[in-house]
């Protein structure tokens, strides 16, 4: 199976909040990441965790772990237009710096 | 701009064609990374540099080949293309090999006809 996974789609209003999980399977993984993509642009970082963490708050963001479930979570509060992109999950491993990559979960959001 | 610049941005080519894509890392950078998007296999791992040498290797295919120059900038070489080769390819790049995270250039989108 997918090392990574996402729900493909999730679409919500404007000023309401996102919600979009992510599995992982490896358990070794030591960093936990998520990316967005805007159309036509690469990837570009949004935060991280590490797996020894439960939480991270960063502005509109936060990231949820639960470590025992592999279940990895991206809340964006408050969310806008300007937040409609692909959203990836990522994770490295230990030793390693290449990162593996869910296939991503599309959000939209309508005003 | 994230620092890390690729070019060509778009590259249009026949099948068994041979192209080479360019990055440039942000400066200060010494890790490169190869990745392809396409849309049915995701955001795959190529291959990864750390200051001139191979440091890690992940499905690249035995026609694809990269290398690293002195001045750090990086080239992904794709020969015999076939019309799956079609995807948009990423660099990226970070400060040391093991990192929290990278920065992504917009990439290359290659299209084989």
């Amino acid at each position: 199976g997918e090392d990574v996974e996402q729900s493909l789609f999730l679409s919500v209003r404007e000023g309401d909040s996102s919600v979009i999980n992510c599995t992982y399977t490896d358990s070794s993984s030591t960093y936990l990441y998520w990316y967005k993509q805007e159309p036509g642009a690469g990837l570009q970082l949004l935060t991280y965790i590490f797996s020894n963490m439960d939480m991270k708050q960063d502005q509109r963001l936060t990231v949820l772990l639960n470590k025992k479930d592999k279940h990895l979570s991206l809340r964006i509060a408050d969310t806008q237009t300007g937040d409609s992109a692909i959203y990836f999950c990522a994770e490295s491993k230990v030793g390693y710096s290449t990162l593996t990559f869910g296939k991503g979960t599309m959000l939209l959001v309508s005003p | 701009d994230s620092g890390v610049t690729q070019t060509p941005k778009h590259l249009i080519t026949a099948t068994g064609q041979r192209v080479t894509l360019r990055c440039s890392p942000r400066s200060g950078d010494l890790s490169v990374y190869w990745y392809q998007q396409s849309l049915d296999q995701g955001l795959q791992f190529l291959i990864q540099y750390y200051n001139g040498e191979e440091r890690a290797k992940g499905n690249i295919l035995e026609r694809f080949s990269a290398q690293q120059f002195p001045d750090l900038h990086s080239e992904l070489n794709l020969s015999s293309l076939e019309l799956g080769d079609s995807a948009l390819y990423f660099c990226a790049s970070s400060v040391e090999p093991e990192t929290y995270g990278y920065t992504f250039g917009s990439g290359t989108r290659l299209t084989v006809v």
